[in-house]
């Protein structure tokens, strides 16, 4: 099983609602990404944290998410008010050298209706 | 559990030369995806593949289910190529589940 443990594995929302995914990177590793995958095409880069700190982020994730990693186990990812657009599958991914190698989750498959 | 190992780590090509990226499946897998990481930290899908085999220019992928494996081969590898590459598969069973490799750092040079 994965290294990285993401909850819940399933969410289903109410466009307008709130929802909040987390993720427990591998002990050990500084650095957390979070992805964002629809229909099983690319892997959109969303945010990046370094030792807990935000250090990138694209334009969406500003305006739309909220995501922390109050500690060095356990990061989330919340979007503040749902829209249908963001049905996707939401991959955390922790590294312990920067990017270089990866380890991901299982995801955790959003549905907004 | 279900996991994926891929091999090699890290691998140097000179240009021109080609080589393959291989990942072993511990169980049966529905499908498998071919990513390369852009500058961005953006993962671009390469291919997607539930079975057979797939080109696209001077990559070509290969997954065999039951054999539990797939590959990606770069031939005629340009510098441009240089670059993460990752595979992720999809489990068979236990509803959706994507478990990805540990990738491939591949260096192309003169």
């Amino acid at each position: 099983d994965a290294a990285v443990t993401q909850k819940p594995r399933y969410l289903i929302k109410m466009k307008g609602q709130e929802a909040e995914m987390k993720c427990i990177p591998e002990k050990g590793h500084t650095a957390v990404f979070w992805y964002q995958q629809k229909q099983s095409k690319e892997l959109k880069f969303l945010i990046y944290f370094q030792n807990q700190q935000p250090l990138d982020q694209i334009d969406m994730v500003k305006e739309r998410f909220s995501a922390v990693c109050p500690s060095s186990s356990l990061c989330s990812l919340g979007i503040r008010t749902c829209e249908a657009e963001d049905s996707a599958l939401y991959l955390c991914s922790s590294s312990d050298r920067g990017a270089e190698t990866l380890y991901f989750g299982s995801g955790t498959r959003l549905t907004v209706l | 559990g279900d996991q994926v190992e891929q091999s090699p780590s890290a691998l140097s090509l000179h240009e021109g030369t080609g080589s393959a990226l291989r990942c072993n499946f511990t169980t049966t897998m529905r499908a498998v995806q071919w990513f390369r990481k852009n500058s961005r930290g953006s993962l671009i899908n390469l291919f997607y593949l539930a079975s057979g085999t797939k080109e696209n220019g001077r990559l070509k992928s290969a997954f065999d289910s039951k054999e539990r494996y797939s590959t990606l081969h770069i031939r005629d590898a340009q510098l441009e190529d240089s670059g993460t590459y990752f595979c992720a598969a999809e489990a068979g069973t236990g509803g959706y589940k994507v478990v990805f490799g540990s990738g491939t750092r591949l260096l192309v040079s003169p």
